[in-house]
Protein backbone atom coordinates (compact mmCIF):
# COMPACT_ATOMS: atom_id res chain seq x y z
CA UNK A 1 0.00 0.00 0.00
CA UNK A 2 1.21 3.89 -0.86
CA UNK A 3 1.91 5.67 1.96
CA UNK A 4 4.04 8.67 3.29
CA UNK A 5 5.86 9.46 6.65
CA UNK A 6 6.56 12.84 7.33
CA UNK A 7 9.33 13.13 9.74
CA UNK A 8 9.38 15.97 12.61
CA UNK A 9 4.98 17.08 12.95
CA UNK A 10 7.05 20.47 14.66
CA UNK A 11 10.27 22.10 12.99
CA UNK A 12 11.46 25.47 14.31
CA UNK A 13 13.94 27.59 12.53
CA UNK A 14 15.42 31.18 12.31
CA UNK A 15 14.02 33.70 9.39
CA UNK A 16 17.44 33.72 6.79
CA UNK A 17 18.18 29.80 7.54
CA UNK A 18 17.72 26.67 5.40
CA UNK A 19 14.67 24.70 5.87
CA UNK A 20 14.28 20.80 5.45
CA UNK A 21 11.20 19.29 5.98
CA UNK A 22 11.00 15.60 5.43
CA UNK A 23 9.17 13.19 3.69
CA UNK A 24 9.63 9.52 2.94
CA UNK A 25 6.87 7.27 0.85
CA UNK A 26 6.39 3.86 0.34
CA UNK A 27 4.97 2.18 -3.04
CA UNK A 28 5.12 -0.61 -5.08
CA UNK A 29 4.89 1.64 -8.36
CA UNK A 30 6.70 4.72 -9.40
CA UNK A 31 4.92 7.59 -7.34
CA UNK A 32 3.76 10.54 -7.96
CA UNK A 33 4.84 12.81 -5.04
CA UNK A 34 3.64 16.37 -4.29
CA UNK A 35 3.85 19.06 -1.27
CA UNK A 36 1.20 21.09 -0.33
CA UNK A 37 0.98 24.03 2.33
CA UNK A 38 -1.90 25.28 4.37
CA UNK A 39 -2.09 28.45 6.11
CA UNK A 40 -4.12 29.55 9.22
CA UNK A 41 -8.04 28.81 8.24
CA UNK A 42 -6.70 28.26 4.41
CA UNK A 43 -7.26 25.32 1.74
CA UNK A 44 -4.17 23.45 1.14
CA UNK A 45 -1.95 24.97 -1.71
CA UNK A 46 0.14 23.04 -4.13
CA UNK A 47 3.86 24.06 -4.08
CA UNK A 48 5.20 21.42 -5.92
CA UNK A 49 5.03 18.09 -7.45
CA UNK A 50 7.59 15.08 -8.85
CA UNK A 51 5.56 13.05 -11.84
CA UNK A 52 8.54 10.80 -13.35
CA UNK A 53 10.45 13.69 -15.08
CA UNK A 54 13.57 15.57 -13.74
CA UNK A 55 14.25 14.70 -10.28
CA UNK A 56 14.88 18.38 -8.95
CA UNK A 57 11.48 19.81 -8.49
CA UNK A 58 11.12 23.37 -8.34
CA UNK A 59 7.58 24.81 -6.84
CA UNK A 60 6.62 28.36 -5.94
CA UNK A 61 7.72 30.64 -2.78
CA UNK A 62 11.35 29.42 -3.51
CA UNK A 63 10.86 25.71 -2.48
CA UNK A 64 12.27 22.79 -4.46
CA UNK A 65 12.12 19.01 -3.53
CA UNK A 66 14.35 16.35 -4.39
CA UNK A 67 13.21 12.88 -5.46
CA UNK A 68 15.66 10.11 -4.25
CA UNK A 69 14.41 6.83 -5.32
CA UNK A 70 17.17 4.77 -3.34
CA UNK A 71 16.17 6.65 -0.02
CA UNK A 72 12.27 6.74 -0.84
CA UNK A 73 12.05 10.23 -0.16
CA UNK A 74 10.93 13.66 -1.28
CA UNK A 75 12.56 16.20 1.31
CA UNK A 76 10.92 20.10 0.72
CA UNK A 77 14.11 22.93 1.14
CA UNK A 78 14.14 26.16 0.78
CA UNK A 79 17.63 28.02 1.26
CA UNK A 80 16.37 30.95 3.52
CA UNK A 81 13.37 31.02 5.45
CA UNK A 82 11.68 34.07 5.51
CA UNK A 83 8.23 34.91 8.36
CA UNK A 84 5.37 34.26 5.54
CA UNK A 85 6.54 30.57 5.44
CA UNK A 86 5.31 29.50 8.51
CA UNK A 87 2.35 27.17 8.13
CA UNK A 88 1.69 23.28 8.01
CA UNK A 89 3.27 21.32 5.44
CA UNK A 90 1.70 18.17 3.67
CA UNK A 91 3.51 15.56 2.03
CA UNK A 92 1.29 13.71 -0.46
CA UNK A 93 1.54 10.47 -2.90
CA UNK A 94 -1.08 9.64 -5.33
CA UNK A 95 -2.45 6.33 -5.94
CA UNK A 96 -1.35 5.60 -9.12
CA UNK A 97 -3.49 3.34 -11.13
CA UNK A 98 -6.78 4.76 -9.45
CA UNK A 99 -8.82 7.61 -9.62
CA UNK A 100 -6.20 10.10 -8.72
CA UNK A 101 -6.53 9.22 -5.02
CA UNK A 102 -3.81 11.60 -2.46
CA UNK A 103 -2.49 10.11 0.75
CA UNK A 104 -1.50 12.59 2.85
CA UNK A 105 1.81 12.44 5.83
CA UNK A 106 0.89 13.69 9.24
CA UNK A 107 1.68 16.97 7.88
CA UNK A 108 4.42 19.59 9.52
CA UNK A 109 4.19 22.27 11.23
CA UNK A 110 6.71 24.87 10.40
CA UNK A 111 7.76 27.82 12.50
CA UNK A 112 10.10 30.72 11.97
CA UNK A 113 11.13 32.76 14.12
CA UNK A 114 13.31 36.58 14.26
CA UNK B 1 -10.85 31.62 -12.54
CA UNK B 2 -13.06 31.45 -9.06
CA UNK B 3 -11.44 28.75 -6.59
CA UNK B 4 -13.25 26.09 -5.46
CA UNK B 5 -16.43 27.51 -2.71
CA UNK B 6 -17.11 25.86 0.59
CA UNK B 7 -20.09 27.19 3.08
CA UNK B 8 -20.40 27.46 5.82
CA UNK B 9 -16.92 28.73 7.11
CA UNK B 10 -17.36 27.58 10.44
CA UNK B 11 -20.18 25.57 12.07
CA UNK B 12 -21.05 24.19 15.53
CA UNK B 13 -23.49 21.78 16.72
CA UNK B 14 -24.47 19.72 19.83
CA UNK B 15 -24.03 15.73 19.26
CA UNK B 16 -26.69 14.04 17.46
CA UNK B 17 -27.51 16.94 15.56
CA UNK B 18 -26.86 16.72 11.74
CA UNK B 19 -25.37 19.36 9.60
CA UNK B 20 -24.74 19.55 6.01
CA UNK B 21 -21.81 21.29 4.47
CA UNK B 22 -22.04 22.53 0.50
CA UNK B 23 -19.03 22.56 -2.19
CA UNK B 24 -19.29 24.28 -5.61
CA UNK B 25 -16.22 23.34 -7.38
CA UNK B 26 -13.74 24.76 -10.22
CA UNK B 27 -16.14 25.32 -13.00
CA UNK B 28 -15.39 22.15 -15.93
CA UNK B 29 -13.83 20.11 -12.84
CA UNK B 30 -15.17 16.35 -13.38
CA UNK B 31 -13.45 15.20 -10.56
CA UNK B 32 -14.83 16.04 -7.07
CA UNK B 33 -13.05 14.93 -3.60
CA UNK B 34 -14.01 15.69 -0.18
CA UNK B 35 -11.61 15.46 3.09
CA UNK B 36 -11.58 15.38 7.07
CA UNK B 37 -8.92 16.83 8.54
CA UNK B 38 -8.57 15.80 12.05
CA UNK B 39 -6.47 18.41 14.33
CA UNK B 40 -3.07 17.34 14.22
CA UNK B 41 -3.32 15.12 11.27
CA UNK B 42 -3.12 14.76 7.61
CA UNK B 43 -6.31 15.07 5.32
CA UNK B 44 -8.51 11.92 4.93
CA UNK B 45 -10.48 11.29 1.73
CA UNK B 46 -13.93 10.33 2.57
CA UNK B 47 -15.59 10.60 -0.82
CA UNK B 48 -14.54 10.84 -4.64
CA UNK B 49 -16.95 11.96 -7.15
CA UNK B 50 -16.23 11.68 -11.17
CA UNK B 51 -19.12 13.89 -12.44
CA UNK B 52 -21.96 12.42 -10.24
CA UNK B 53 -21.31 9.49 -10.04
CA UNK B 54 -19.19 8.01 -6.75
CA UNK B 55 -15.88 6.42 -7.52
CA UNK B 56 -14.29 5.98 -4.17
CA UNK B 57 -16.18 6.02 -0.78
CA UNK B 58 -13.91 3.08 0.77
CA UNK B 59 -13.55 5.47 3.61
CA UNK B 60 -16.82 7.29 4.16
CA UNK B 61 -18.76 5.96 7.61
CA UNK B 62 -21.60 5.23 5.62
CA UNK B 63 -24.02 4.46 8.49
CA UNK B 64 -23.46 9.07 9.42
CA UNK B 65 -22.18 10.17 6.65
CA UNK B 66 -24.06 11.10 3.17
CA UNK B 67 -22.75 12.79 0.34
CA UNK B 68 -24.05 13.96 -3.53
CA UNK B 69 -23.18 15.25 -6.74
CA UNK B 70 -26.40 16.02 -7.98
CA UNK B 71 -25.81 17.30 -11.75
CA UNK B 72 -22.40 16.52 -11.42
CA UNK B 73 -21.14 20.24 -10.39
CA UNK B 74 -21.44 21.58 -6.70
CA UNK B 75 -22.08 18.46 -3.95
CA UNK B 76 -23.10 18.53 -0.29
CA UNK B 77 -21.87 16.08 2.54
CA UNK B 78 -24.37 15.38 5.25
CA UNK B 79 -24.02 14.08 8.56
CA UNK B 80 -26.59 12.55 10.55
CA UNK B 81 -25.85 12.78 13.59
CA UNK B 82 -23.32 13.79 15.01
CA UNK B 83 -20.37 12.66 16.91
CA UNK B 84 -18.05 14.40 18.73
CA UNK B 85 -15.14 12.88 16.82
CA UNK B 86 -16.86 14.48 13.79
CA UNK B 87 -15.10 17.75 14.97
CA UNK B 88 -12.96 18.64 12.19
CA UNK B 89 -11.98 20.46 9.30
CA UNK B 90 -13.88 19.22 6.29
CA UNK B 91 -12.07 20.23 2.56
CA UNK B 92 -13.61 19.87 -0.94
CA UNK B 93 -11.09 19.80 -3.70
CA UNK B 94 -11.81 19.55 -7.38
CA UNK B 95 -9.46 18.57 -10.28
CA UNK B 96 -10.31 18.63 -14.12
CA UNK B 97 -9.96 14.92 -14.47
CA UNK B 98 -8.77 11.56 -12.67
CA UNK B 99 -5.52 11.70 -14.59
CA UNK B 100 -4.46 15.23 -13.72
CA UNK B 101 -2.06 15.67 -11.39
CA UNK B 102 -3.52 18.72 -9.58
CA UNK B 103 -6.42 19.06 -7.11
CA UNK B 104 -7.77 22.60 -5.97
CA UNK B 105 -8.78 22.78 -2.29
CA UNK B 106 -11.40 24.80 -1.26
CA UNK B 107 -10.62 27.21 2.55
CA UNK B 108 -12.83 24.12 4.78
CA UNK B 109 -15.22 24.03 7.17
CA UNK B 110 -14.73 23.68 10.72
CA UNK B 111 -16.82 21.93 12.26
CA UNK B 112 -16.80 21.47 16.70
CA UNK B 113 -19.27 19.13 18.13
CA UNK B 114 -19.95 19.72 21.64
Amino acid sequence: AQSVTQLGSHVSVSEGALVLLRCNYSSSVPPYLFWYVQYPNQGLQLLLKYTSAATLVKGINGFEAEFKKSETSFHLTKPSAHMSDAAEYFCAVRISGGYNKLIFGAGTRLAVHP
Amino acid sequence: EAGVAQSPRYKIIEKRQSVAFWCNPISGHATLYWYQQILGQGPKLLIQFQNNGVVDDSQLPKDRFSAERLKGVDSTLKIQPAKLEDSAVYLCASSTNPGDTEAFFGQGTRLTVV
